[in-house]
């Protein structure tokens, strides 16, 4: 079967601007995590669902980003007035419940030039 | 808070034993977890401990005592393949959620 898919796998963007992020998690899975990894970093937690719910946002670093997932399966992680500082790879990882193991997608690599 | 502690770069030799160690602080512990990473690609599980003891998966045990904060990786009859980064993420349940805190990851490198 088909696993995490993210696209896209590579974004170059400008400061200043609007990016946004998809995530398309494992068919049947109700738990969706985004996570943000820097170069020799592990990583960092931004938001999980539950669900078409966000069950803690308490990672997202300010309100310049926002994550949905609309129907409970895609999830879109959106970041307004993009920063440098927002370069880095974005991962989403899904699981069949929230206590069951995770699987990553492949990531979305973001560069703000 | 949460704080998670392992080694930043470790080296081996082919065939050898390698032993990774994490530390952990957290108020709500609710699992660990291990995954290896390959440069450039995503994380894929290893394994999960809740429980205190040894959890054995082929080549690959990982060891939990909740009491110390502290876990490690074995990996045994190391391959050339085994050159990764492997990361220790601890399941956090302090604010009622399920949060993963990762450790920054260990750079294994295997060589011939």
């Amino acid at each position: 079967g088909a696993g995490v898919s993210q696209t896209p796998s590579n974004k170059v963007t400008e400061k200043g601007k609007y990016v946004e992020l998809r995530c398309d998690p494992i068919s049947g899975h109700t738990a969706l995590y985004w996570y943000r990894q820097s170069l020799g970093q592990g990583p960092e937690f931004l938001i999980y669902f539950q669900g078409t719910g966000a069950a803690d946002d308490s990672g997202l670093p300010n309100d310049r980003f926002f994550a949905v997932r609309p129907e409970g399966s895609v999830s879109t992680l959106k970041i307004q007035r993009t920063e440098r500082g927002d370069s880095a790879v974005y991962l989403c990882a899904s699981s069949l419940l929230v206590r069951n193991e995770q699987f990553f997608g492949p990531g979305t690599r973001l560069t703000v030039l | 808070g949460q704080n998670i502690d392992q080694p930043t770069e470790m080296t081996a030799t082919e065939g050898a034993i390698v032993q990774i160690n994490c530390t952990y602080q957290t108020s709500g512990f609710n699992g660990l977890f291990w995954y290896q990473q390959h440069a450039g690609e995503a994380p894929t599980f290893l394994s999960y401990n809740v429980l205190d003891g040894l959890e054995e998966k082929g080549r690959f045990s990982s060891f939990l005592s909740r009491s110390k904060g502290y876990s490690y990786l074995l990996l045994k009859e190391l391959q050339m393949k085994d050159s990764a980064s492997y990361l220790c993420a601890v399941r956090d349940t302090t604010s009622g959620t399920y949060k993963y805190i990762f450790g920054t990851g260990t750079r294994l490198k295997v060589l011939a």
